[in-house]
């Protein structure tokens, strides 16, 4: 099946730095989706974005689909976006109902 | 308000005893799916419906069965728990996969050990 990997597993930063997560994928996909795990365990829907830039608010993401990786940036970062990030991604074929998600990196904004 | 409700949101049980966890979807979302969240194995998909009806297997559905016998409910069933199944568990739901942008929405979770 698809390979989802995400870099840096892990990520300290102090308020208001900025910070770019790498999601890299192992064949072509039919779409690929970020997310917010917060501390209480809820699950965000942050973009879904199989190709292109998008943006909201200080976040946004662009997807390489032809190089098959995306990246998410996070700007002025705040404690509240602490938590993980996962990309997750739906591969092409006949297994596109399937969702495979990455490992997710860690991230810790002190104040 | 949109949401994805799943239930119970915690439960200890024993090992054997037959247990459901019911999702509930009020956004007339054709896909639906079931993962579990495990401490350095990410979340994984443990099985997925893309309509009434139409299920199918993600990457580890031994222990568990499903069914979709209409659109707005999907609940995952443990026909005879172990140790193993212990873990927090998503539903989630989508609008469709045939129409381009289509976002996941997630339950709160449900945290299952069983002893």
């Amino acid at each position: 099946g698809i390979q989802v990997e995400q870099s840096p597993p892990d990520l300290i930063l102090q308020e208001g730095a900025n910070s770019t997560l790498r999601c890299n994928f192992s064949d072509s996909v039919n779409n690929l989706q970020w997310f917010h795990q917060n501390p209480w365990g809820q699950l965000i829907n942050l973009f879904y974005i199989p190709s292109g830039t998008k943006q909201n608010g200080r976040l946004s993401a662009t997807t390489v689909a032809t190089e098959r990786y995306s990246l998410l940036y996070i700007s002025s970062s705040q404690t509240t976006d602490s938590g993980v990030y996962f990309c997750a991604v739906h591969a092409g074929g006949t297994s596109y109902g399937k969702l495979t998600f990455g490992q997710g990196t860690i991230l810790t904004v002190h104040p | 308000e949109a949401q994805v409700t799943q239930n119970p949101r915690y439960l200890i049980t024993v090992t054997g005893k037959k247990l459901t966890v019911t999702c509930s979807q009020n956004m007339n979302h054709e896909y639906m799916s079931w993962y579990r969240q495990d401490p350095g194995l990410g979340l994984r998909q443990i099985y997925y419906s893309m309509n009434v009806e139409v299920t199918d297997k993600g990457d580890v559905p031994e222990g568990y069965k499903v069914s979709r016998k209409e659109k707005r409910n999907f609940p995952l069933i443990l026909e005879s728990p172990s140790p193993n199944q212990t873990s927090l568990y998503f539903c989630a739901s989508s609008p469709g996969l045939t129409w381009g942008n289509q976002p996941q929405h997630f339950g709160d979770g449900t945290r299952l050990s069983i002893l």
